[in-house]
């Protein structure tokens, strides 16, 4: 199974909402990746968690917060956020943070309105 | 900052024809990935090139790299309308600390016209 998976496909909160994106991965991958990807741009790391430990915070704001259960999950929880935090979140995994091929997920598309 | 840089942004063909495209950076790099990605959907890794490596295929693609030039190309032969999606590359710098993070370049929209 080589398979990332992520829910929901699409989200709509409003600004006082809070919501989680969920991933999960049973390939055994021991690193984890939040990505966010905003229209015609390339995907920018957000969150890189190694052995369920954050291991990189790309500076994001207080008001995503990730969280690592176990080495297959994956949760970015989200809390009064802004219209411009509208994008597609990509999750993605790796055999370890060394190994470089990723495998991604379909993405969650968000709209905060 | 952005690491890669793409070139063409876009490019539209005939199927059939090859595309290729191509990825410039700044800083020394330890691996060169490309992805794809259809449009609103995740990314898909294609093939990966490493430092001390000139030249890779994987069935119609064909990956160069020039370190001296700090350039890649990509080329897809005998594209097909399927092959419609935006080409990312995508750097790292290897060893300690956070260079193993990937940089992704702002990518090629490619258009395979049927």
């Amino acid at each position: 199974d080589t398979e990332v998976t992520q829910t929901p496909k699409h989200l709509v909160m409003g600004m006082t909402n809070k919501k989680s994106l969920k991933c999960e991965q049973h390939m055994g991958h021991r690193a984890m990746y939040w990505y966010k990807q905003k229209a015609k741009k390339p995907p920018e790391l957000m969150f890189v968690y190694s052995y369920e430990k954050l291991s990189i915070n790309e500076s994001v704001p207080s008001r995503f917060s990730p969280e690592c259960p176990n080495s297959s999950l994956l949760n970015l929880h989200l809390h009064a956020l802004q219209p411009e935090d509208s994008a597609l979140y990509l999750c993605a995994s790796s055999q370890d943070r060394y190994f470089h091929e990723q495998y991604f997920g379909p993405g969650t598309r968000l709209t905060v309105t | 900052s952005q690491q890669g840089e793409e070139d063409p942004q876009a490019l539209s063909i005939q199927e059939g024809e090859n595309a290729t495209m191509n990825c410039s950076y700044k800083t020394s790099i330890n691996n060169l990935q490309w992805y794809r990605q259809n449009s609103g959907r995740g990314l898909v890794h294609l093939i990966l090139i490493r430092s001390n490596e000139r030249e890779k295929h994987s069935g119609r693609l064909r990956v160069t790299l020039d370190t001296s030039k700090k350039s890649s190309s990509l080329l897809i032969t005998a594209s097909r309308a399927a092959d419609t999606a935006s080409y990312f590359c995508a750097t790292d710098r290897g060893g300690g600390g956070s260079n193993y993070k990937l940089t992704f370049g702002k990518g090629t929209l490619l258009t395979v016209n049927p």
